[in-house]
């Protein structure tokens, strides 16, 4: 069964701390996708990979860095979380033009 | 930039009726159409996918697609309290690019 594996489900954090999403898929997919999903706003993109060490900016990366070392595993990171930073943040991989398959999500609470 | 655009919703129907949702797109090269369900709490699922004009089903839902006039729809035969969730549109990347464009989405609720 394919799986897309996020971290953690629920987190909290200070205002200021550095912030690590971790996720890995085990499909061999050559792309990775960071969503953050907020009431009212969809999905909305923050970073895409489509390749190892290969990332390209979406819609809203600003706060936001990644890190794509190995095929499987793609990291969110919040250089100084804050508060404008609580979302709900899906991680998803892609084979081609093919469909996505989600991670469960991280809940981040920055307090 | 291509644009898709789903009305929000919420969309109220009876147990039992036809839940039909709708989806407009602005890239007319856009080929391929893909239905995702989301529950509250939960992360989307694909559940449909269409790449011709005309119908596609499969059990209870039933896909529709008219290029010409740029519209995807998603018809929910007999629909169960169950389909309640929140139904995102998508159109995959196109001209060299793989990053999808997702509606908004459209909660729908199926009251018994």
């Amino acid at each position: 069964d394919v799986k897309v594996t996020q971290s953690s489900r629920y987190l909290v954090k200070r205002t200021g701390e550095k912030v690590f999403l971790e996720c890995v898929q085990d499909m061999d997919h050559e792309n990775m996708f960071w969503y953050r999903q907020d009431p009212g706003l969809g999905l909305r993109l923050i970073y895409f990979s489509y390749d190892v060490k290969m990332k390209e900016k979406g819609d809203i990366p600003e706060g936001y860095s990644v890190s794509r070392e190995k095929k499987e595993r793609f990291s969110l990171i919040l250089e100084s979380a804050s508060t404008n930073q609580t979302s709900m943040y899906l991680c998803a991989s892609s084979f081609g033009l093919e469909k996505l398959f989600f991670g469960s999500g991280t809940q981040l609470s920055v307090l | 930039q291509k644009e898709v655009e789903q009305n929000s919703g919420p969309l109220s129907v009876p147990e039992g009726a036809i839940a039909s949702l709708n989806c407009t797109y602005s890239d007319r090269g856009s080929q391929s159409f893909f239905w995702y369900r989301q529950y509250s709490g939960k992360s989307p699922e694909l559940i449909m996918f269409i790449y011709s004009n005309g119908d596609k089903e499969d059990g209870r839902f039933t896909a529709q697609l008219n290029k010409a006039s740029q519209y995807v729809s998603l018809l929910i035969r007999d629909s169960q309290p169950s389909d309640s969730a929140t139904y995102l549109c998508a159109v995959p990347g196109s001209g060299g690019s793989y990053i999808p464009t997702f509606g908004r989405g459209t909660s729908l609720i199926v009251h018994p």
